[in-house]
């Protein structure tokens, strides 16, 4: 894949557990905040966002939370199933009107049977 | 479901060669970037291109990066002067008037 993840933290959980994937984005104006799922050899499949003048958002089976106060993301995944199984990003917008992403390092989510 | 599509999914390379990746975004897509990933590393911002022009770029999208939209439907990525470092995954990603990014699956580059 193309997150080797030599470097990745990796969260190990059962099948049937709740996950839970954090993040600590970088800077404080941004306003708008997603995760991403990247499957081997395969680009970044988005998953849920969430805007800065909220703090919980909910998916199916997903939920992302947001703490401004200490810069913190997280995404909490229900009922977790083996085809969770991938590397997490958290990517945040700067508010250039762009939508320039800065992404996060990744967290590598292995799911057993 | 609308996806995006880019081309070719593998290229490899010589240095010093150029090298162009297509991308054809969702059809109704107004505001499309390039991104980067190098193996093992994060996903990296190159450029934003939003009515026939660039709108912003990152520190690596240098001269010997271009972007162009030539007929309305493919948005491509040229890379002038291939070096060993520019081997990575690059993706396609596009926007329409809600903000979410989706991301095409990508072209690994390998410059020998």
């Amino acid at each position: 894949g193309e997150s080797v993840g030599l470097h990745l933290p990796t969260l190990s959980v059962q099948e049937g557990d709740n996950s839970i994937i954090n993040c600590a984005y970088s800077n404080s104006a941004s306003d708008y905040f997603i995760w991403y799922k990247q499957e081997s050899g395969k680009g970044p499949q988005f998953i849920i966002d969430i805007r800065s003048n909220m703090d919980k958002r909910q998916g199916q089976r997903v939920t992302v939370l947001l703490n401004k106060t200490v810069k913190h993301l997280s995404l909490q995944i229900a009922a977790t199933q083996p085809g969770d199984s991938a590397v997490y990003f958290c990517a945040e917008n700067f508010n250039t009107g762009f939508q320039k992403l800065v992404f996060g390092t990744g967290t590598r989510l292995l799911v057993s049977p | 479901e609308p996806e995006v599509t880019q081309t070719p999914s593998h290229q490899v390379t010589q240095m010093g060669q150029e090298v162009i990746l297509r991308c054809v975004p969702i059809s109704n897509h107004l505001y499309f970037y390039w991104y980067r990933q190098i193996l093992g590393q994060k996903v990296e911002f190159l450029v934003s291109f939003y009515n026939n022009e660039i709108s912003e770029k990152s520190e690596i999208f240098d001269d010997q990066f271009s972007v162009e939209r030539p007929d309305g439907s493919n948005f491509t990525l040229k890379i002038r002067s291939t070096k060993l470092e520019d081997s990575a995954m690059y993706f396609c990603a596009g926007t329409g008037v809600q903000e979410t990014q989706y991301f095409g699956p990508g072209t690994r580059l390998l410059v020998l």
